[in-house]
């Protein structure tokens, strides 16, 4: 139980584009999603919370129009990275709370690697 | 500013070795510690910790919480190579889901 799975898993594109990511929860529901960066040796880092309904809150520093995220429904959340330049390339995760959760453990997806060329 | 350290931050070992992995944290208002494993792709569970002094144990991986001295250390005795990973701790505060990372401890095992 409690699987997150992400799509794309790997994406390349050109500069300039848009890309989308989605994170689903596949059995369970999740009011509350994260979406998490992650560079090259290093631990992850909270970009933004997603909230079902609702606008998403992003840490600060984070491009809010530059990485749209989206919660339309329990058991799905998207990541457009907007006009995607190469510094925006890198592992991006996201997570989920199952509903009536503690907000403590969270259920990790398998990541999506993006590279801008 | 909520803070976790982890140390060491990278340990080269032998399989069968024990290793213990350090996280300690400065955090406005703690309700939990959890520590994860990654290797290539997404962070999976290992413990959720509340509570000083109570060992949880899973196979050959074990961890304790000081909420005195502010730290845990996760345990892992007779090592082997498929516990090369990174381990990030990270501690859960009053913001409901809201997770501080610690650096993570890049863990290598040697045949």
């Amino acid at each position: 139980g409690a699987v997150v799975s992400q799509h794309p898993s790997w994406v390349i594109c050109k500069s300039g584009t848009s890309v989308k990511i989605e994170c689903r929860s596949l059995d369970f529901q999740a009011t509350t999603m994260f979406w998490y960066r992650q560079f090259p040796k290093q631990s992850l880092m909270l970009m933004a919370t997603s909230n079902e309904g609702s606008k998403a809150t992003y840490e600060q520093g984070v491009e809010k129009d530059k990485f749209l995220i989206n919660h339309a429904s329990l058991t799905l959340s998207t990541l457009t990275v907007t006009s995607a330049h190469p510094e925006d390339s890198s592992f991006y995760i996201c997570s989920a709370i199952p509903l009536g959760g503690g907000g403590n453990e969270q259920f990790f997806g398998p990541g999506t690697r993006l590279t801008v060329l | 500013e909520d803070k976790v350290v982890q140390s060491p931050l990278s340990l080269v070992v032998h399989e069968g070795d024990t290793v213990t992995l350090n996280c300690s944290y400065e955090v406005t208002n703690f309700r939990s510690l959890l520590w994860y494993k990654q290797e290539k792709k997404a962070p999976t569970f290992l413990f959720m910790l509340t509570s000083s002094g109570i060992e949880k144990k899973s196979g050959r991986l074990s961890s304790i919480l000081d909420k005195k001295e502010l730290f845990s250390i996760l345990n892992i005795t007779a090592t082997q190579t498929g516990d090369s990973a990174v381990y990030l701790c990270l501690i859960g505060g009053t913001s409901y889901g809201k997770l501080t990372f610690g650096q993570g401890t890049i863990l290598t095992v040697h045949p």
